[in-house]
């Protein structure tokens, strides 16, 4: 599987747009994306995952760049309780997900 | 509906010492997972069930690790016996649903301390 690139960490301000990149230039052409979180003390979370085209759900949207070796996760108006680590990662399938160690973002008042 | 459901939350034991971890996953998923989270660094597998075989325990060390999922529902993770070493967090994750739904469905962790 593709490895993955993730900033260590990252700030926001509360009620913003949270903007999390990921490089992942060595992707294959049936790997997806996927975005995972954990909140301090719990297990991981899904968020969203996807192929080639964009992806929206009630949590965040997920832009992937054409030539398919960036994305970005948003979330669209951040809160206290979207601190958490957020993992990208890029698998042919979600039964064989390897987590680095993931962005660490802290919203803040 | 339950989630993943795990215990105990919390173990210390001296090193050694035998530990044990029981998993009981999402009703009527097929798929069941352990993974291991040490300090700062993301979950990593272990093993990977479909239903009561194990298909992938390539990073499960075998000479003191076992695990079952007898009747292909819950499943017990054992470790003996324990090292300093193994202190982490011990995660189990199901889910169902055909093979790239994409969710896997985690459980809150077992912690165990070895001393």
């Amino acid at each position: 599987d593709a490895k993955t690139t993730q900033p260590p960490s990252m700030d926001c301000a509360e009620g913003r747009a949270a903007n999390l990149p990921c490089n992942h230039s060595t992707i294959s052409g049936n790997e997806y994306v996927y975005w995972y979180r954990q909140i301090h003390s719990q297990g991981p979370q899904y968020i969203i995952h996807g192929l080639k085209n964009n992806e929206t759900n009630e949590m965040a949207s997920l832009i992937i760049t054409e030539d398919r070796k960036s994305s970005t996760l948003i979330l669209p108006h951040a809160t206290l309780r979207d601190t958490a680590v957020y993992y990208c990662i890029v698998a042919g399938t979600a039964s064989k997900l390897t987590f680095g160690t993931g962005t660490r973002l802290q919203v803040t008042l | 509906e339950a989630g993943v459901v795990q215990s105990p939350r919390y173990k210390i034991i001296e090193k050694k010492q035998p530990v044990a971890f029981w998993c009981n996953p999402i009703s009527g998923h097929n798929t069941l997972y352990w993974y291991r989270q040490n300090l700062g660094q993301g979950p990593e597998l272990l093993i990977r069930y479909e239903n009561e075989e194990a298909v992938d325990d390539s990073q499960l060390p075998k000479d003191r690790f076992s695990a079952e999922r007898l009747k292909g529902v819950d499943s017990t993770l054992k470790i003996q016996p324990a090292e300093l070493g193994d202190s982490a967090v011990y995660l189990c994750a199901s889910s169902g649903g055909g093979a790239n739904t994409g969710e896997l469905f985690f459980g809150e962790g077992s912690r165990l301390t070895v001393l």
